[in-house]
């Protein structure tokens, strides 16, 4: 089973900064099977991105996704007070997906 | 409207089972996986396993194999996952989630259900 690590596992930032978040891999990932998701306090996790760097329907162009192999990166350019949220990232492999233990970005 | 819908909260006794019910509406039941994930109070995502509405085929993680039942009824389009001998290591919230059985595409979880709580408790 791939296990993913997400880092760091706090982000503390103000509105307008950038946030860089990373997930690794354990072993190598198809970029075809890495996806993103934010989610906010009460509510189901939403898709950000698919496929390693393609943005799902109605995400900002502020959220990109990139990397390859065991390394992926998610970066948000400037921060909006809505992106103040917990982001996991997700990997599919051999009939089995698996989620990141998350990092949590939130206001400094 | 594409949506899942599931059933209300449960709370059960250690040692009982639970079955939480996942409604799809706004696509075609069979054309997509149903997946069910879970999350503890304050912790992470945990994917538990999915359901081939289509053939009724099912892929568990390991450390659920001897405990979850996902199973279907194509009559209602309705998905279904039951987890049985619970203990309060199993209080979480119960989401189901979707993704297309197109395995050249992405398999990410494109929606999602609203969540179901289930708290274990003597």
């Amino acid at each position: 089973e791939i296990v993913l690590t997400q880092s760091p596992g706090t982000l503390s930032l103000s509105p307008g900064e950038r946030a860089t978040l990373s997930c690794r891999a354990s072993q190598s990932v198809s970029s075809t099977y890495l996806a993103w998701y934010q989610q906010k306090p009460g509510q189901a996790p939403r898709l950000l991105i698919y496929g390693a760097s393609s943005r799902a329907t109605g995400i900002p162009d502020r959220f990109t996704g990139s990397g390859s192999g065991t390394d992926f990166t998610l970066t948000i350019s400037r921060l909006d007070p809505e992106d103040f949220a917990v982001y996991y990232c997700q990997q599919y492999g051999s009939s089995l997906w698996t989620f990141g233990q998350g990092t949590k970005v939130d206001i400094k | 409207q594409v949506q899942l819908v599931q059933s209300g909260a449960e709370v059960k006794k250690p040692g009982a089972s639970v079955k939480v019910s996942c409604k799809p509406s706004g696509y075609t039941f069979t054309d997509y996986y149903i997946h069910w994930v879970r999350q503890a109070p304050g912790q992470g995502l945990e994917w538990m396993g999915r359901i081939s509405p289509k053939s009724g085929g099912t892929r568990y993680a390991q450390k659920f194999q001897d405990r979850v039942t996902m199973t279907r009824d194509t009559s209602i389009s309705a998905a279904y996952m039951e987890l049985s001998r619970l203990s309060s290591d199993d209080t979480a919230v119960y989401y189901c989630a979707r993704t297309t059985t197109v395995t050249t595409s992405s398999l990410a979880f494109d929606i999602w259900g609203q969540g179901t709580m289930v708290t274990v408790s003597s």
